[in-house]
């Protein structure tokens, strides 16, 4: 089955490390994106992808970095100077450019708690 | 991308039908009106876009008002499992593609 997926689904760290969220996408999407989603909240975006090897912030990128070494992986690095790293992480993805009227799919999410 | 704004909360009876209404007055003429959903502690859930005419599919349908300022999502018949916050999402065709979400409507749906 095509599908985005995320890993984990929970994932605890200790404050002061880097942590690493995995997106694995086999749509053959161009485009990826990560956001962050606080209790209550609307998702917020942090880094998007728009073609491999290409990746520009979001509205709240600092404290994160990401890498598109290949077309279906985008991996989120939360590292330690993201002061509040504790939240509710999506990763989604689209087609390109070349086909914007189209919906993109999400992930199921990995649930970060920094202790 | 053009700001929506949503009522923050609504409830429905079950079997009746959900309108959900969102203003986007901002819009512009190449810009979409896209709804998604999600349940608690899941990943979003598309449900139906729009730019002018009116659409429906198996889930929903979407009225767009004629000046594009406002549409509103209807569930025909809503169940429990329609419980979910429901966002409302203008995006720019011209952009990075990249969806701007506010706070959403949360749907009650009451038995």
């Amino acid at each position: 089955d095509g599908g985005i997926t995320q890993s984990p689904k929970y994932l605890f760290r200790k404050e002061g490390q880097n942590v690493t969220l995995s997106c694995e996408q086999n749509l053959n999407h161009d485009a990826m994106y990560w956001y962050r989603q606080d209790p209550g909240q609307g998702l917020r975006l942090i880094y998007y992808s728009q073609i491999v090897n290409d990746f520009q912030k979001g509205d709240i990128a600092e404290g994160y970095s990401v890498s598109r070494e290949k077309k279906e992986s985008f991996p989120l690095t939360v590292t330690s100077a993201q002061k509040n790293p504790t939240a509710f992480y999506l990763c989604a993805s689209k087609q390109g450019e070349a086909s914007m009227n189209t919906e993109a799919f999400f992930g199921q999410g990995t649930r970060l708690t920094v202790v | 991308d053009a700001k929506t704004t949503q009522p923050t909360s609504m409830d429905c009876a079950e079997g009746r039908a959900a309108n959900l209404p969102c203003n986007h007055s901002t819009i512009s003429g190449n810009e979409y009106v896209y709804w998604y959903r999600q349940i608690h502690s899941q990943g979003p859930q598309y449900i139906i876009h729009g730019l002018k005419n009116n659409e429906t599919n198996e889930m929903a349908s979407l009225i767009i008002t004629e000046d594009r300022k406002s549409s509103t999502l209807i569930l025909p018949h809503a169940t429990l499992r329609d419980t979910a916050v429901y966002y409302c999402i203008v995006r720019d065709s011209s952009n990075t593609g990249k969806l701007i979400f506010g706070q959403g409507t949360t749907l009650q749906v009451k038995p």
